[in-house]
């Protein structure tokens, strides 16, 4: 089955500064990688995702990339304010649709403690 | 619009009990996955259900076992609990099983076996 490695697994920076958190995943028929934010004490939110059909995509100050050929995406988030302090997680997973039978769950990393140093 | 609802929120359970979750998905959504996730392992996919009908399963023993009412809702049992099934079960749903759409997550239910 797909196995998603995560790193750093707690990255500190200072506000303002950029954060990068790294995935990579292992099996190639992956095709939808969304990113989640777990605040304390709080559900897991998706803050963005991307399909394989696309290398890039931007949401105001986070981004993430996607290298299929490598089999690693990561998340980027410019600019960072307090409130971005979280646990990040990415995720992998194989997207048959309804029509297309069996299809794995989504697959985790074991998620990034993102510190914001004021 | 209501979002995804996990009762209870907090349990405590013995060793050798059986524990049954509860999950109600967003209106009109038909595709319920659970999750269990603990601090040393993160987020692991233990089943998902369609149409009353399981799609798939995650790495977990027989113990852990669900079901899937003709209204979406969801229910989770652990049978012969053992204390390291204590985590944080959170059920997502979806409007569809396939893949590509957000999953939006429930609060979870903290299950603690002692």
């Amino acid at each position: 089955g797909e196995n998603v490695e995560q790193h750093p697994s707690t990255l500190s920076v200072q506000e303002g500064d950029s954060a990068v958190i790294k995935c990579t995943y292992s099996d190639s028929a992956s095709n939808y990688f969304p990113w989640y934010k777990q605040e304390l004490g709080k559900r897991p939110q998706l803050i963005i995702d991307i399909r394989s059909n696309v290398g890039e995509k931007k949401d105001q100050r986070i981004a993430v990339t996607l290298n299929k050929t490598a089999k690693h995406f990561s998340l980027h988030i410019t600019e960072t304010q307090p409130e971005d302090s979280a646990v990040y997680f990415c995720a992998a997973s194989i997207g048959s649709g309804y029509s297309g039978g069996g299809a794995d769950g989504l697959t985790f990393g074991k998620g990034t403690h993102l510190i914001i140093q004021p | 619009k209501a979002g995804v609802t996990q009762t209870p929120r907090y349990l405590i359970k013995t060793r050798g009990q059986q524990v049954t979750l509860s999950c109600s998905p967003i209106s009109g959504h038909r595709s319920v996955s659970w999750y269990q996730q603990t601090p040393g392992q993160g987020l692991q996919f233990l089943f998902e259900y369609f149409s009353e009908t399981q799609r798939n399963k995650g790495n977990f023993p027989g113990r852990f076992s669900g079901r899937q009412f003709s209204n979406s809702r969801s229910e989770m049992n652990v049978s012969t609990l053992e204390l390291g099934d204590s985590a944080l079960y959170l059920c997502a749903s979806r409007l569809m099983p396939d893949k590509n759409t957000e999953a939006f997550f429930g609060q979870g239910t903290r299950l603690t076996v002692v």
